[in-house]
């Protein structure tokens, strides 16, 4: 069965400060990944899309990672800001397309405080 | 870039009542749209991918009766949820595919069946 685990559940850091996601996933065959941001009561917006072949993508302080290998990827936030407080969302598909397939992971509830 | 726009943001109805949320790309066509529904703290589910000009296709265990899809043109789609109770309160996502890899969300939609 396909699945995405993401770590941790829930992080609270301090304004200015760096962190890290996990998202593992099992999914295969792999096309790509993509990070969302999802604050609360809203819709997940792109932060990064990754294909099998791309090991790193960067979106401002936003900066994943991706190792096909080990089927591991991570997103790291870099000077966090009160606004980057949402869930952060790794979604990985099998096929180019397909969205049906998509495999949502349950996301990382990050709050950043001051 | 894309956008998608999910209309209403929030909606309360009584029980019995049909509700219908709309979904609309703005600045490209969308041949595929998907319908998602999330609850607290959850990642989303699929709940029908919706095709241009043909049926929608339902995810097992969802009532196609219930949950009337129409995408009459390449920019809209509708998910009406008919004879609403309580336990369709949540909150409603759409989604549809800009390009090879790229997945757009709308806003969401809180459906709060009274």
């Amino acid at each position: 069965k396909n699945q995405v685990e993401q770590s941790p559940q829930s992080l609270i850091i301090l304004e200015g400060k760096n962190c890290t996601l996990q998202c593992n996933y099992t999914v295969s065959p792999f096309s790509n990944l993509r990070w969302y941001k999802q604050d609360t009561g809203r819709g997940p917006v792109s932060l990064t899309i990754m294909t099998f072949s791309e090991n790193t993508k960067s979106n401002g302080r936003y900066t994943a990672t991706l190792d096909a290998d080990t089927k591991q990827s991570s997103l790291h936030i870099t000077a966090s800001q009160l606004s980057d407080s949402a869930s952060y969302i790794c979604v990985v598909s099998p096929f180019t397309g397909g969205g049906n397939k998509l495999t949502f992971g349950t996301g990382t509830q990050l709050k950043v405080e001051l | 870039g894309a956008v998608v726009s999910q209309h209403p943001s929030r909606v309360i109805c009584k029980s019995g009542t049909s509700v219908k949320i709309e979904c609309r790309s703005l600045d490209f066509q969308a041949t595929t749209m998907f319908w998602y529904r999330q609850f607290p703290k959850q990642s989303l589910m699929l709940m029908a991918t919706s095709n241009e000009g043909s049926k929608a296709t339902y995810e097992q265990g969802v009532e196609k009766d219930k949950f009337l899809i129409n995408h009459a043109s390449l920019t809209l789609s509708t998910l009406t949820v008919t004879s609403a109770h309580p336990e369709d309160s949540s909150f409603y996502i759409c989604s549809a595919e800009d390009g090879p890899y790229g997945y757009t969300f709308g806003s969401g939609t809180r459906l709060t069946v009274v």
